[in-house]
């Protein structure tokens, strides 16, 4: 089975800042690889499809890069409303990513 | 617009076989490239993908649980079902069912708002 590496498991930032999150596949899955934005009690939404589509509706602040093995999801600014909790999935068979969980500095 | 719910007991016992129902509108299952997967989530823990199935009845099951589990379609009422049986605590979760297709957004893009199985005796 794939393996999805996702790190930091969590990071504080502050409004403003540029965030980074990065995921690594144990096997090299091509670009097929999205992320995706959960706020408490709410389901995953879609943030980022083949690893750098932006899903339509999605603040461009918010971007995705890499293939193969390596990935990362980008959000240029920080905005109050995007203190969540954030996942990156393997759609080649299936697998999320641990979680990082961003919170206020 | 799509829209799916999740539906089913909210308490069952160890050992007992767990029945959820996505319900769902704005898609059909007959249309070709579309299906309907299953991810749960243990409360404040990651998310796991289960099963999905395809408008062809190709099914895919998570290898770690493909055992317990069964996944179904009813085309005509727009649901999709899925089965676990021998439920342990450990399967205490919010169970989500979502689209996908293969084509366009090949993700699972759209999302129910989830129920919140609980395994307890």
């Amino acid at each position: 089975a794939i393996q999805m590496t996702q790190s930091p498991s969590s990071l504080s930032a502050s409004v403003g800042d540029r965030v980074t999150i990065t995921c690594r596949a144990s096997q090299g899955i091509r670009n097929d690889l999205g992320w995706y934005q959960q706020k408490p009690g709410k389901a995953p939404k879609l943030l980022i499809y083949a690893a750098s589509s932006l899903q339509s509706g999605v603040p461009s602040r918010f971007s995705g890069s890499g293939s193969g093995t390596d990935f990362t999801l980008t959000i240029s600014s920080l905005q109050p409303e995007d203190f969540a909790t954030y996942y990156c999935l393997q759609d080649y068979s299936w697998t999320f990513g641990q979680g990082t969980k961003v919170e206020i500095k | 617009q799509i829209t799916l719910k999740e539906s089913g007991p909210t308490l069952v016992k160890p050992t007992q076989t767990l029945t959820l129902t996505c319900t769902f509108s704005g898609f059909s299952l007959s249309t070709s490239g579309v299906g309907v997967g299953w991810i749960r989530q243990p409360p404040g823990k990651a998310l796991e993908w289960l099963a999905l199935i395809y408008w062809d009845d190709d099914k895919r099951y998570s290898p770690s649980l493909k055992s317990r589990l069964t996944i179904t379609k009813d085309t005509s009422k727009n649901q999709v079902v899925l089965t676990m049986t021998n439920m342990d605590p450990v399967d205490t979760a919010t169970y989500y069912c979502a689209h996908r297709a293969i084509f366009g957004v090949a993700f699972f893009d759209y999302w129910g708002q989830g129920t919140l199985v609980t395994v307890s005796s």
